[in-house]
């Protein structure tokens, strides 16, 4: 049972390059979201899903696109990076999602835009 | 969304116990308390959740007072390990939008 699994760990972008970020769970989770997490900022939601097919905006959507296709994988697609996007990059995952559930959180994915 | 304030850090020696109180006056009825850790370089971790009263388990325990407008998260004797950032939430029932402030960073000194 791996939990929330992400992928890559890092990631060196020039502006302007596409890539995803890669998450996965094997918990049968329903809820899925992604945060970033920048320094002194805690960690702010940009994109979350309830489902397979269904997404919906977090606080910070902008610049970042995110499909859900089967329970276990929620990629998070940057079209066009820019250097405000680098961060530090958490996927989690709920069997409730925002109700008493507990947020199971990936270990991260650095990313650094030059 | 209920706003929460809590300290932006704090320092605790090695063995004592530590208690971080997180302020949420805008809690409503069906909002949940509940706290995260989170260790550099990792993701956050769930510690606990409580409603009211007194929750325990074997990491913390959580005060919640009657009227919910503050919660304490307690740590007994902590030690190095137990320096990390810790995260009070309010959660609401049903709400899919988790959202975490700037923690409390805890620093156990030796």
């Amino acid at each position: 049972n791996a939990g929330v699994t992400q992928t890559p760990k890092f990631q060196v972008l020039k502006t302007g390059q596409s890539m995803t970020l890669q998450c996965a769970q094997d918990m049968n989770h329903e809820y899925m979201s992604w945060y970033r997490q920048d320094p002194g900022m805690g960690l702010r939601l940009i994109h979350y899903s309830v489902g397979a097919g269904i997404t919906d905006q977090g606080e910070v959507p902008n610049g970042y696109n995110v499909s859900r296709s089967t329970t276990e994988d929620f990629p998070l697609r940057l079209l066009s990076a820019a250097p405000s996007q680098t961060s530090v990059y958490f996927c989690a995952s709920s069997y409730e999602g925002g109700t008493a559930g507990e947020l199971f959180f990936g270990e991260g994915s650095r990313l650094t835009v030059l | 969304l209920a706003k929460t304030t809590q300290p932006i850090s704090m320092d605790s020696y090695e063995g004592q116990e530590v208690n971080i109180t997180c302020s949420h006056n805008n809690i409503a009825t069906n909002d949940y308390i509940t706290w995260y850790q989170q260790f550099p370089s990792q993701g956050p971790r769930f510690i606990i959740q409580g409603y009211k009263t007194k929750v325990t388990n074997e990491v913390a325990s959580l005060f919640i007072p009657a009227d919910r407008k503050s919660s304490t998260l307690s740590l007994p004797r902590v030690s190095l390990s137990d320096t990390a950032v810790y995260y009070c939430l309010v959660v609401i029932i049903g709400y899919q939008k988790v959202t975490f402030g700037t923690g409390t960073k805890l620093q156990v000194i030796p």
